[in-house]
């Protein structure tokens, strides 16, 4: 069956760089896309969504990118902070949901 | 505005037993669905309820059920548990008809912690 997956299980980043977190998805039919971020003990919290008739979108700090071509999602944090320290997974929607594994990103001081 | 509550937080079963979970969404919120959360899986999704009929179900075995209620909370049952059923359930409410799937936003609450020995 088509799946949702991340391209890495984790990413160190010094604090203040920027971060990109990659997911990889087969259904070429989603039409909706979803960033969560997870912290430790907590429920996901939603951070951006695309639908797929975009490329682009941006939020705060946030940037998602969407690449219908190779079928390719990112997530783009830019000077990255302490706080974002969390698994961040991305969701995948059509009929249903379905969500990435998730990467663990840890931000170094 | 309260967030999504789930209870209990935690809890410890034995195989064979059942347990009930519980979600009260977000006021105003009609649409509750349920995840189930393994390091091995990843979030799952069980199902959707909206307006208290159930809207859309994952592909989990028929011991996992859930029900909604008038006041759009939310419970899940999972009876004769086995030591895999061991996860963190998560709740997640929406406002739209979506469900969620659509422009908007899940909100999801802090979870349930089962753990089956």
């Amino acid at each position: 069956g088509e799946s949702v997956g991340l391209h890495l299980p984790t990413l160190s980043v010094q604090e203040g760089d920027n971060s990109i977190i990659n997911c990889a998805y087969s259904n070429s039919a989603s039409d909706y896309f979803i960033w969560y971020k997870q912290e430790s003990g907590k429920g996901p919290q939603f951070i951006i969504d695309i639908r797929s008739n975009m490329d682009k979108r941006q939020g705060q700090r946030v940037t998602v990118l969407l690449n219908k071509t190779v079928k390719h999602l990112s997530l783009q944090i830019a000077a990255t902070q302490p706080g974002d320290s969390a698994v961040y997974f991305c969701a995948e929607i059509k009929d249903d949901m379905r969500f990435g594994a998730g990467t663990r990103l840890t931000v170094k001081p | 505005k309260a967030g999504v509550t789930q209870t209990p937080r935690y809890l410890i079963k034995t195989r064979g037993q059942q347990v009930t979970l519980s979600c009260s969404p977000i006021s105003g919120h009609r649409s509750v669905s349920w995840y189930q959360q393994t390091p091995g899986q990843g979030l799952q999704f069980l199902f959707e309820y909206f307006s208290e009929t159930q809207r859309n179900k994952g592909n989990f075995p028929g011991r996992f059920s859930g029900r909604q209620f008038s006041n759009s909370r939310s419970e899940m049952n999972v009876s004769t548990l086995e030591l895999g059923d061991s996860a963190l359930y998560l709740c997640a409410s929406s406002s739209g008809a979506t469900g969620g799937r659509g422009p908007g936003e899940l909100f999801f609450g802090e979870g349930s912690r089962l753990t089956v020995l």
